[in-house]
């Protein structure tokens, strides 16, 4: 079975500052791994996703993750954080077998705060 | 982009009343549609999955006859309360999926159940 563990239910960073959020997963096959943000009260919007390929993955408003096979990661990363990227993100991986657009397996959130 | 509309935003609803659900995919035609929960500061938990003229297949843990999904067009999919009770107040959102390369989620519905 598959799981996600997001470490860190908060994280804070000071405006400008490197984010990093932190997510490891479990799966017996090959994953297909996704960020998501969700501000309060709202629906989820993809940051991005990894599939297959490039194991560096680029998003919206900045942000990338990288999947490492050999750590079961997939953290994602922004170089500068600005006040508008405080929200939740969910790491999430598909469910063996759902593919990119199937059930998804969602981590425990870390909410993200960003000072000035 | 896609665009999956849920109705309505927010609701409160008396105990023992129903509440209903809207989830249209505006732009595509979303063959299934998930539903998830998702309880304050917590993660989402899936709760069933639902295909176009099918029955819905819920989780294990959900009550099928107290969260009823109905999938009847392609591009409407619903979600009913029934029987409403506070512990069901919650978040719940939708997430659509059809002839796209990726699911749509929904704005979300916050029922608070008094």
């Amino acid at each position: 079975a598959q799981s996600v563990t997001q470490l860190g239910s908060h994280v804070s960073v000071s405006e400008g500052a490197l984010v990093l959020l932190r997510c490891n997963y479990s799966s017996s096959v090959p994953p297909y791994l996704f960020w998501y943000v969700q501000y309060p009260n709202q629906g989820l919007q993809l940051l991005l996703k990894y599939t297959t390929g490039a194991t560096l993955v680029k998003g919206i408003n900045g942000f990338e993750a990288e999947f490492k096979k050999s750590e079961t990661s997939f953290h994602l990363t922004k170089p500068s954080a600005h006040m508008s990227d405080a929200a939740e993100y969910f790491c999430a991986v598909s469910r063996e077998g759902s593919g990119n657009t199937g059930k998804l397996i969602f981590g425990q959130g870390t909410t993200l705060q960003v000072k000035p | 982009g896609a665009v999956v509309s849920q109705h309505p935003s927010w609701v409160i609803c008396k105990s023992g009343t129903s509440v209903k659900i809207e989830c249209r995919s505006l732009d595509f035609q979303a063959t299934t549609m998930f539903w998830y929960r998702q309880f304050p500061k917590q993660s989402l938990m899936l709760m069933a999955t639902s295909n176009e003229g099918s029955k819905a297949t819920y989780e294990q843990g959900v009550e099928k006859d107290k969260f009823l999904i109905n999938h009847a067009s392609l591009t409407l999919s619903t979600l009913t309360v029934t029987s409403a009770h506070p512990e069901d107040s919650s978040f719940y959102i939708c997430r659509g999926s059809g002839g796209r390369t990726e699911a749509f989620f929904g704005q979300g519905t916050r029922l608070t159940v008094v």
